[in-house]
């Protein structure tokens, strides 16, 4: 069936470093996919997205790439600050007849040490 | 402006009873979602609507039903409550799903 799956559920880094959290989809048909972030005790907050029809996009101190032929997605965090200690989610949409379902991965828990 | 609201923010049920999640969104979106959040668990979507009057099922509709009179309200309803529908429930918004879910802030249910 349709899923969006993490490799890594935990991540430890240390202040300043850059993070690199990764995600794997598996319908084919997305053409939709956000990054969120969820902190403690609140619900997801949109970090970031990226349509089917681009490899790479950058925001703030974030960069999302996505790898179409292995249906791969990463979220690169530069210079990682005890502020973006969270669990982020990958989640992905497929557009068509699902336009108004978003499908979220199982997450990755990012750990910052000062 | 109060974005997405939920109430309550707690609720402990007793296996067998029903009630009703409230979701509110005061920013005119057509897409509203409800999603469940178990223990170290991603987010599953229960029932979602993409305009008033217009509703579908997500991965884990069973036991739940959802109807979108308004397009400002979307509640949620447990219709006879179990210990497996023990969860942080999060309601979502968006004037397009392109542009990403503003989340409430959850309502965490425990049935005993």
């Amino acid at each position: 069936g349709e899923s969006v799956g993490l490799h890594l559920p935990t991540l430890s880094v240390q202040e300043g470093d850059n993070s690199i959290i990764n995600c794997a989809y598996s319908n084919s048909a997305s053409d939709y996919f956000i990054w969120y972030k969820q902190e403690s005790g609140k619900g997801p907050q949109f970090i970031i997205d990226i349509r089917s029809n681009m490899d790479k996009r950058q925001g703030q101190r974030v960069t999302v790439l996505l790898n179409k032929t292995v249906k791969h997605l990463s979220l690169q965090i530069a210079a990682t600050q005890p502020g973006d200690s969270a669990v982020y989610f990958c989640a992905e949409n497929a557009g068509g007849t699902s336009y108004g379902k978003l499908t979220f991965g199982q997450g990755t828990i990012l750990t910052v040490h000062p | 402006n109060a974005g997405v609201t939920q109430t309550p923010k707690f609720q402990v049920l007793k296996t067998g009873q029903s009630m009703t999640l409230q979701c509110a969104q005061d920013m005119n979106h057509e897409y509203m979602s409800w999603y469940r959040q178990d223990p170290g668990m991603g987010l599953r979507l229960i029932h979602y609507s993409v305009g008033a009057g217009i509703t579908d099922q997500g991965e884990v509709p069973n036991g739940y039903n959802v109807s979108r009179s308004t397009t400002e309200d979307f509640p949620l309803r447990l219709l006879s409550a179990a210990p497996s529908q023990t969860s942080v429930y999060f309601c979502a918004s968006s004037q397009t799903v392109r542009y990403g879910y503003t989340f409430g802030s959850g309502t965490r249910l425990t049935v005993v």
